[in-house]
């Protein structure tokens, strides 16, 4: 069964404290996984796709990175406005181009 | 404006009332999808469509009825409403490749 898992559930971190997200998945015949913001009553919001093993991505104080079990989501120097809750997903073959997501993880930044 | 709009933002409802859950788009994407959102779950996918007259179900499509006679329009029907259909609900589009979520229905059925 084809499963992506976040950890951890809950981040609490000071400005400039430095972290990182993960997403592990199993799914078979990975198309893209991607990345998402979601602000408390919002609607997630897009922020990278990694396609490859290997590959990198990079935008502001994040960067994304993807290995062949798991994605790696970098906070570097987090602010304030970084918390939100961060959601993985992955467009495997199996499902055609639905997205499977994982539970998320709440990132806090105190000041 | 473009973008993609849902309607209600919010909605009460009574246990066993129909109610319609409306998602517009203006960028003519083929695929829609409806998801809901629930503490401990995560987004679970309802029903998706991958063009006009095209639907099928997803992971959680028990209750819910949903069909897309335009492109631009994909609307999500609870026919008989239960308390554990109480979550927010997201819709979003894709052209192929990621997606783009509407800013989702709060459904509170009492």
């Amino acid at each position: 069964e084809d499963q992506v898992t976040q950890s951890p559930e809950a981040l609490r971190l000071q400005e400039g404290e430095s972290s990182s997200l993960n997403c592990s998945y199993t799914v078979s015949g990975l198309r893209g996984l991607f990345w998402y913001r979601q602000d408390p009553g919002k609607g997630p919001e897009f922020l990278f796709t990694l396609y490859s093993a290997g590959e990198e991505k990079e935008k502001e104080r994040l960067k994304a990175t993807l290995t062949k079990k798991e994605s790696f989501l970098h906070i570097t120097a987090p602010k304030p406005e970084d918390s939100a809750t961060y959601l993985c997903a992955v467009q495997a073959g199996e499902y055609g181009n639905k997205l499977v997501f994982g539970a998320g993880t709440i990132l806090r930044v105190k000041s | 404006d473009a973008g993609i709009t849902q309607s209600p933002r919010y909605k009460i409802t009574e246990t066993g009332r129909q109610v319609t859950l409306m998602c517009h788009q203006t960028w003519s994407h083929s695929y829609m999808f409806w998801y809901r959102q629930d503490l401990g779950h995560g987004l679970r996918l309802i029903y998706y469509s991958a063009a006009a007259d095209i639907t099928d179900k997803g992971e959680v499509p028990d209750g819910y009825v949903v069909s897309r006679s335009k492109t631009e329009n994909f609307p999500l029907t609870l026919e008989s409403a239960t308390r554990s259909q109480t979550s927010v609900y997201f819709c979003a589009s894709s052209p192929a490749i990621g997606y783009t979520f509407g800013s989702g229905t709060r459904l509170t059925v009492v």
